[in-house]
């Protein structure tokens, strides 16, 4: 199972960060798992964003549920974020994981793609 | 909103036993998890469901979650475990909070 993100790693304050999560090995679809956005601003602890599952029902992080947005898309086994409205305190390296469906340890992570937002 | 609290640091000599702490309210009632994560590097899990081990991780890892507090148990503590280490907890009522975050050192 592999999972790859990809987006601009440059974003301007006030604008939108948006990335996207491409799965290998496994499918979205199969119901098993949900697919998470996770968060670590350099030299700081890692923060749940978010996560979806292959019907396209999404949870959030309450802290960010006015900004954020989960979707998938099951046709290209992709899923991806946008957080809107972004500030400095947004740049961090962003990771997509698989979290297990039963009980919710994320067993497979990508290499994470770092966003920074400046002008 | 939920939150789970770990000290910053721990350290311990080779061969000894290392103890991270995870607290939280009722954290006994959520599945937890631990995660290793070296410089640079992504987060691997190192326990899931409270107790069990993925396949790979060595059986120096153990941990258990009771009351309000989960702990990871590193055993014979090897210079390759120096890392951060993070708990998280998950149900379907907070959903997912991760720990601050615990720096091991082996001294």
């Amino acid at each position: 199972v592999r999972l790859q993100e990809s987006g601009p790693g440059l974003v301007k304050p006030s604008e939108t960060v948006s990335l996207t999560c491409s799965v290998s090995g496994d499918s979205i679809s199969s119901g098993d798992n949900y697919w998470s956005w996770i968060r670590q601003p350099p030299g700081k602890a890692l923060e749940w964003l978010g996560y979806i599952y292959y019907s396209g029902s999404a949870f959030y992080n309450p802290s960010l549920k006015s900004r954020i947005t989960i979707s998938v898309d099951t046709s290209k086994n992709q899923f991806s974020l946008r957080l809107n409205s972004v500030t400095a305190a947004d740049t961090a390296v962003y990771y997509c994981a698989r979290q297990a469906y039963s009980y919710g340890h994320n067993l497979y992570w990508g290499q994470g793609s770092l966003v920074t937002v400046s002008t | 909103s939920y939150e789970l609290t770990q000290p910053p640091s721990v350290s311990v000599s080779p061969g000894q036993t290392a103890r991270i702490t995870c607290s939280g309210d009722k954290l006994g009632d959520k599945f937890t998890s631990w995660y290793k994560q070296e410089p640079g590097q992504s987060p691997v899990v190192v326990i899931y469901q409270d107790t069990k081990r993925p396949s790979g991780i060595p059986e120096r890892f153990s941990a258990s979650n009771s009351g309000n507090t989960a702990t990871l148990t590193i055993s014979g503590t090897q210079a390759l475990d120096e890392a951060d280490y993070y708990c998280q907890a998950w149900d379907s009522n907070t959903y997912v909070v991760f720990g601050g975050g615990t720096k091991l050192t082996v001294l």
